[in-house]
C-alpha cells in the first residue's frame, strides 16, 4: 500500500531565509504532484514531476524528484509572507488493477515578518 | 465547464438522513476522484472512476458510502444513514487521463447534526 509522508508538518519561516520540505513515499512511482492550499480554499496545483531527476521552478519555489530514493523536495528561496499556506505532495501509485493519487500529510508553512 | 464544480457547497443534515453530493468534472476528463478532508489533514482517498467504471473503492469507509458515474461525466457520492463522524469536507477532482494532474473542486462541507 502506498504511503506518503511529509516533513516537517509545520514550518515557521523567517522572511528572506531558505527552507526545504521533504516528501517520501513507500512504493515505486514516477509521478508526483505538489499542491498548495490556503485556509478554507481548495487545492491549487503547483508542480507536476514526471520523471527521475525532474526539476520545476516557479518564482521562489523549486520542486525536484528522485524516484530511486522515492523522495521529492520543495525548496523555498527567500521566503515571503504570501507563501504562507499548507503544501501537499501527492504520489500516483500504480498497483494491480488500480491506480490512484495518494496525498501526504501536508506541511503548514507560516512566514513570520 | 471551466473547472470542477461541486454542489452543494454546504450541506447540513440530521443524523440518519441520506445525502447526495454532486461533482461535475472538467469536460473531457476521463478520471474522477472523491476525497474526504478533515480539518488540518490531507485529502483521504475514497474512490476513483475511469470513465463510468469505478476502478477503486477501497477508501470508502463502510457500506453506507457509495458512488456512481453512470455516463462517465457527472458523479454522485451518496452517504446513507449519516452519522456525526461523516462530517467533513468532501472534495472531487478530475484529470484528463488516469495519471495526469488532478484538478480539484471547491468541495462540499457536510455537517451532520
Amino acid at each position: 500500500e502506498l504511503k506518503v509522508e511529509q516533513n516537517p508538518l509545520f514550518l515557521s519561516m523567517q522572511e528572506e531565509k531558505n527552507y526545504t520540505i521533504y516528501c517520501n513515499y513507500s512504493t515505486t512511482s514516477d509521478r508526483l504532484y505538489w499542491y498548495r492550499q490556503d485556509p478554507g480554499k481548495s487545492l491549487e496545483s503547483l508542480f507536476v514531476l514526471l520523471s527521475n531527476g525532474a526539476v520545476k521552478q516557479e518564482g521562489r519555489l523549486m520542486a525536484s524528484l528522485d524516484t530511486k530514493a522515492r523522495l521529492s523536495t520543495l525548496h523555498i528561496t527567500a521566503a515571503v509572507h504570501d507563501l504562507s499556506a499548507t503544501y501537499f505532495c501527492a504520489v500516483f501509485g500504480y498497483g494491480g488493477a488500480t491506480n490512484k493519487l495518494i496525498f501526504g500529510t501536508g506541511t503548514l508553512l507560516a512566514v513570520q515578518p | 465547464g471551466a473547472g470542477v464544480s461541486q454542489s452543494p457547497r454546504y450541506k447540513v443534515t440530521k443524523r440518519g438522513q441520506d445525502v447526495a453530493l454532486r461533482c461535475d468534472p472538467i469536460s473531457g476528463h476521463v478520471s474522477l476522484y472523491w476525497y474526504r478532508q478533515a480539518l488540518g489533514q490531507g485529502p483521504e482517498f475514497l474512490t476513483y472512476f475511469n470513465y463510468e467504471a469505478q476502478q477503486d473503492k477501497s477508501g470508502l469507509p463502510n457500506d453506507r458510502f457509495s458512488a456512481e458515474r453512470p455516463e462517465g461525466s457527472i458523479s454522485t457520492l451518496t452517504i446513507q444513514r449519516t452519522e456525526q463522524r461523516d462530517s467533513a469536507m468532501y472534495r472531487c477532482a478530475s484529470s484528463l487521463e488516469s495519471d495526469t494532474e488532478a484538478f480539484f473542486g471547491q468541495g462540499t462541507r457536510l455537517t451532520v447534526v
